[in-house]
């Protein structure tokens, strides 16, 4: 199993990010969404789709349909500059724990 | 505060072994499964091994089934990861991550493993 992310979104300060996550009928699983910046781990920023853990900010949020899966960041700031990468769990995959591709945010 | 710190990353030559270990702090270490995740030099996330809370279970990515072992001491709050047969492609970051049902929750900050003659 696959999820296929573009390598990178380039936006400027203030506009609306969009990041897609594509796998087949992703819909019927749930997405999470890691986000990491340069030299540091990965911080969880999404999960179950639309759920924000503590701490993030509500600018960003997330939808899951049919075979794609987005992370939306509004109102963007130069701090969200940084990798992002979606997951899932697939029972039936090697590996279990599937991730995207990643997709670097570039703030312009 | 919840904290989880590797040790053990080091440089191997091919086909040695190595242990990773991680050091849980500021939760029931117990309640969580925990998985192991890696990142080679400049490339993607990908998922190693998860254990589950009472060790009754365990799972792996197939690239690694039969060379790597994962395993936790819940008295001690520990969780390790015994690697053999080690080769180049195995050279990464080690993130040892809480899982919360399907979700990588909090992540440590590494161990590096570097498998080069």
């Amino acid at each position: 199993y696959g999820l296929t992310q573009p390598p990178s979104v380039s936006v400027a300060p203030g506009q609306t990010a969009r990041i897609t996550c594509g796998g087949d009928d992703i819909g019927s699983k749930s997405v999470h969404w890691y986000q990491q910046k340069p030299g540091q781990a990965p911080v969880l920023v999404m999960y179950f789709d639309d759920d924000r853990p503590s701490g993030i900010p509500e600018r960003f949020s997330g939808s899951n349909s049919g075979n794609t899966a987005t992370l939306t960041i509004t109102r963007v700031e130069v701090g969200d500059e940084a990798d992002y990468y979606c997951q899932v769990w697939h029972r039936r995959s090697d590996p279990l724990y599937v991730f995207g591709t990643g997709t670097n945010l570039n703030v312009l | 505060e919840v904290q989880l710190m590797e040790s053990g990353g080091d440089l191997v030559q091919p086909g040695g072994s190595l242990r990773l270990s991680c050091a849980a702090a500021g939760f029931t270490f117990n309640d969580y499964a925990m998985s192991w995740v890696r990142q080679a030099p400049g490339k993607g996330l990908e998922w190693v091994s998860t254990i589950a809370g009472n060790s009754d279970d365990t799972s792996y990515i197939g690239s690694v089934k039969g060379r790597f072992t994962i395993s936790r001491d819940n008295s001690k709050n520990t969780l390790f990861l015994q690697m053999k047969s080690l080769r180049a492609e195995d050279t990464a970051i080690y993130y040892c991550v809480r899982l919360r049902q399907f979700a990588f929750e909090i992540w440590g900050q590494g161990a590096m493993v570097t498998v080069s003659s």
